[in-house]
């Protein structure tokens, strides 16, 4: 059975520190990877990923997917109480569908 | 940036009777739509994947009677739920790629429908 798994479940930073989320995952004829940020309601989109070690950066955040080892990071640097939210990795397979992983619940403290 | 609406935001409804939820995309045309189902602090759960002009492919687990799922048109697709029970009682969210010859793209998320089934 496909799956996504991301780690950790639950994290707490403080205001300008840089954190990294995992995910990995298993899955049959996987297309991309994807990110989202979720706050109060539907995920936005961040980053989505085909090519193993290309980083894609969008201000603080980059993440990066690593095809051998079946995973991808996300970092996000200098964090602000606005980072405060759940992250989404989902996997894209062909047939178009996707899985999504648990998510990431990220609190910023001031 | 592609834009994808849902409707309605927030229902009501009582046991027994069937709700629809519609998803649009405002500013593109999408062939395929998908359909999620979050319970509270979890993550988005694959329903079904809703094609334009045909059936919709449901997930395993996921009644097909229970919830229709029609895509009228390039950018309309709806989701019934069908004799609505408290444990259907769910945030469903919609979303929609961009993508074309097959690739899907980015998604942009409807804002999602909060059910409340009494």
């Amino acid at each position: 059975e496909d799956k996504v798994v991301q780690s950790p479940l639950s994290l707490v930073v403080h205001e300008g520190d840089t954190v990294t989320l995992n995910c990995s995952y298993e899955v049959t004829n996987f297309r991309s990877l994807l990110w989202y940020k979720q706050e109060k309601k539907a995920p936005t989109f961040l980053f989505m990923l085909t090519s193993s070690g290309i980083e894609k950066k969008s201000g603080r955040l980059s993440s990066i997917l690593d095809k051998k080892e079946l995973s991808s990071i996300l970092n996000i640097t200098a964090t602000q109480t606005g980072d405060s939210a759940i992250y989404l990795c989902a996997v894209e397979r062909y047939g178009q569908n996707f899985v999504f992983g648990p998510g990431t619940r990220l609190s910023v403290l001031p | 940036g592609a834009v994808v609406s849902q409707h309605p935001s927030r229902v009501i409804c009582k046991s027994g009777t069937s709700v629809k939820i519609e998803c649009r995309s405002l500013d593109f045309q999408a062939t395929t739509m998908f359909w999620y189902r979050q319970f509270p602090k979890q993550s988005l759960m694959l329903m079904a994947t809703s094609n334009e002009g045909s059936k919709a492919t449901y997930e395993q687990g996921v009644e097909k009677d229970k919830f229709l799922i029609n895509h009228a048109s390039l950018t309309l697709s709806t989701l019934t739920v069908t004799s609505a029970h408290p444990e259907d009682s769910s945030f469903y969210i919609c979303s929609a790629g961009t993508g074309s010859g097959g690739a899907s793209g980015e998604q942009f998320f409807g804002p999602g429908t909060r059910l409340t089934v009494l």
